[in-house]
Formats: structure tokens, C-alpha cells, sequence
């Protein structure tokens, strides 16, 4: 079966400090690979979606940046974070052909 | 108009009780949709696929209605354990690019 991890849970970073997410996934090869950001009562926000290691394609314009330096590895990062970062960061999987998402725990950051 | 919407709630219900989501969805050429569950503080979770000919499973029955371009969720004998947020999800296009997530619905039951 297939699992993905997340880490950290939660992190509380200062403005201007740079950031580095990573999402892991287990069990499955060549899969999809998704960043969402959700903010507090609203919606998930696709941030970067990857269809393959190097491939990265960006949904909306901001300060942040991802990477897959490996098949089944994401990374979410930032060179100085603002304010309106916070929020709590998702990474998800799918099968290459499929639409079904499945989500890591998340990471919840909150920068000050 | 949002592209896909639903009512935020909450939805307050005693236990047992028979409760129904809906959800909108604008784009009339989206291709598939689900219900995701998301308990608070958590990852949403796949709850459903939905299929144009109605599916169900267990107390949950989901239905999709292309035409008014709505979805359904509807939770029979509601139980404690069915407390959370309810994401409507809708896709527009092959593979999870085009994947739209509704803002949730939030259900509370009581004892």
C-alpha cells in the first residue's frame, strides 16, 4: 500500500527566514505529486503540481518554489517568507492516469 | 461566481438524524467529482467518488446532477463520528491538474 509523509507537523518561522518543506511517498512509482495551501475557513489552493522528477508546474504567482529532486520526494521551499505564508501546507499524491488525490498530514506553519 | 460552492454552515444535528450537502460547480465540462472528509486540523480524506448514476456506501449516499450541475451528499442515522468538514471536489480535466476543491461544509453531531 501506499503512504506519504510530511515533516515537520508544525513549524513557527520568523519573517524573512527561508523555508524547506518535504513530502515523501511510499509504495508507488512515478506518481503525481501536488503542493496545496489552506488557509483558515477556506478552500485548498493549488500551489505546484509535478508530474515527473524536474517537472514542476506553478499555479499561482508567489514567493514560494518546489522541487522533486527524486521520483517519489517534493520539496516546498522559500527564500524569505512573509506574513502571508501561514497557512497549512498539504502535499498530496495521485496515480499518473487518475484524478483521486491523497494528502499527507500536512505541515502547519505559522510565520511571524 | 465561485467555481465551486458550498454552503459553510454549520450544520448542527442530534445523532441518528439524516442531513444533506449540497454542492455547485460552474464549469459545466468538468469530468469528475468527489466528497473529501477533513477532520479539524487534519488532512482531507477521500470519502467518495460520485457517479452520474448515484452511488452509495454504507450511510452515505452521493449523487451528481450534471444538468443543474450540483452535487449531493446526504448522511443517514448521523453518529458522533461523523463530525467534521465535508469538501466538495470537482475535476475539469484528465489527471489532478485541474482538481477544484470546495471550501467545506462543517457538520456538528450531538448526542
Amino acid at each position: 500500500s501506499q503512504t506519504i509523509h510530511q515533516w515537520p507537523a508544525t513549524l513557527v518561522q520568523p519573517v524573512g527566514s527561508p523555508l524547506s518543506l518535504e513530502c515523501t511517498v511510499e509504495g508507488t512509482s512515478n506518481p503525481n505529486l501536488y503542493w496545496y495551501r489552506q488557509a483558515a475557513g477556506r478552500g485548498l489552493q493549488l500551489l505546484f503540481y509535478s508530474v515527473g522528477i524536474g517537472q514542476i508546474s506553478s499555479e499561482v504567482p508567489q514567493n514560494l518554489s518546489a522541487s522533486r529532486p527524486q521520483d517519489r520526494q517534493f520539496i516546498l521551499s522559500s527564500k524569505k517568507l512573509l506574513l502571508s505564508d501561514s497557512g497549512f501546507y498539504l502535499c498530496a499524491w495521485s496515480f499518473l492516469t487518475q484524478e483521486t488525490q491523497y494528502f499527507g498530514p500536512g505541515t502547519r506553519l505559522l510565520v511571524l | 461566481r465561485k467555481e465551486v460552492e458550498q454552503d459553510p454552515g454549520p450544520f448542527n444535528v442530534p445523532e441518528g438524524a439524516t442531513v444533506a450537502f449540497n454542492c455547485t460547480y460552474s464549469n459545466s465540462a468538468s469530468q469528475s467529482f468527489f466528497w473529501y472528509r477533513q477532520d479539524c486540523r487534519k488532512e482531507p480524506k477521500l470519502l467518495m467518488s460520485v457517479y452520474s448514476s448515484g452511488n452509495e456506501d454504507g450511510r452515505f449516499t452521493a449523487q451528481l446532477n450534471r444538468a443543474s450541475q450540483y452535487i449531493s451528499l446526504l448522511i443517514r442515522d448521523s453518529k458522533l463520528s461523523d463530525s467534521a468538514t465535508y469538501l466538495c471536489v470537482v475535476n475539469e480535466g484528465t489527471g489532478g491538474f485541474k482538481t477544484i476543491f470546495g471550501a467545506g461544509t462543517r457538520l456538528f453531531v450531538k448526542a
